[in-house]
């Protein structure tokens, strides 16, 4: 049981370049969640999907699109990549469709150039 | 506006002094209340959390936190810290009503010293 999984661990793009980070759970958990987390500003939350084939925004969903596309993996892409969107990547899964607890993965560092 | 304040950015300790982190929240309702601690270049931990019932919430290792409503706050502690506890600490809030997203605070960064 490897929990949640994300790859990959570390990526440097280009400005404008674009990617896919993926993320998978074995949990067999409903929700999935992306945050990123900056210096002195916490987690946010960019996307969610609080079951398999629903998505929905964040707080901080500019720049970035998600697919849910099975229970177990919830992808984020960055269609052209900013040196604003240089962060760390957690995914997260939660068991229920109310608040429980949150499972996070160890994070994808993106550096963009 | 919900928002998360956790007021100590950094704190240093020394090994076997205690310990309290401090969090305080602004909601509509008293929402589910948690702390995560993340160690270096690891995702996030639950170290406890709090739904309802007893206000003062025991969690994993030997950290407990207090809800007390009138002071909307939610702090961590621990009698005896270890050097193993150097880690950054979050503060959480989500809603009770329905699915949610939780709400993080900016985090306190603990030193361990010997």
């Amino acid at each position: 049981n490897a929990g949640v999984t994300q790859t990959p661990k570390f990526q440097v793009l280009k400005t404008g370049q674009s990617m896919t980070l993926q993320c998978a759970q074995d949990m067999n958990h409903n929700s999935m969640y992306w945050y990123r987390q900056d210096p002195g500003m916490g987690l946010r939350l960019i996307y969610y999907s609080a079951s398999e084939g629903t998505t929905d925004k964040g707080e901080v969903p500019n720049g970035y699109n998600v697919s849910r596309l099975n229970k177990r993996e919830f992808s984020l892409r960055l269609e052209s990549a900013a040196p604003s969107q240089t962060s760390v990547y957690f995914c997260a899964s939660e068991r229920k469709k109310y608040q429980e607890t949150q499972y996070f993965g160890p994070g994808t560092r993106l550096l963009v150039l | 506006a919900q928002s998360v304040t956790q007021p100590d950015i950094h704190i240093t300790v020394s090994e076997g002094a205690s310990l309290e982190l401090r969090c305080n929240y602004s909601y509509g309702a008293t929402p589910y209340l948690f702390w995560y601690v993340q160690s270096p270049g690891q995702g996030l931990q639950l170290l406890l959390k709090y739904f309802s019932g007893d206000t003062l919430v025991q969690g994993i290792k030997g950290f407990e936190a207090e809800f007390k409503r009138s002071q909307s706050s939610f702090n961590l502690r621990k009698p005896s810290v270890h050097w193993s506890d150097a880690a950054e600490y979050f503060c959480a809030v989500g809603p009770t009503d329905s699915w949610g997203k939780l709400q993080f605070g900016a985090g306190t960064q603990v030193v361990v010293t010997p």
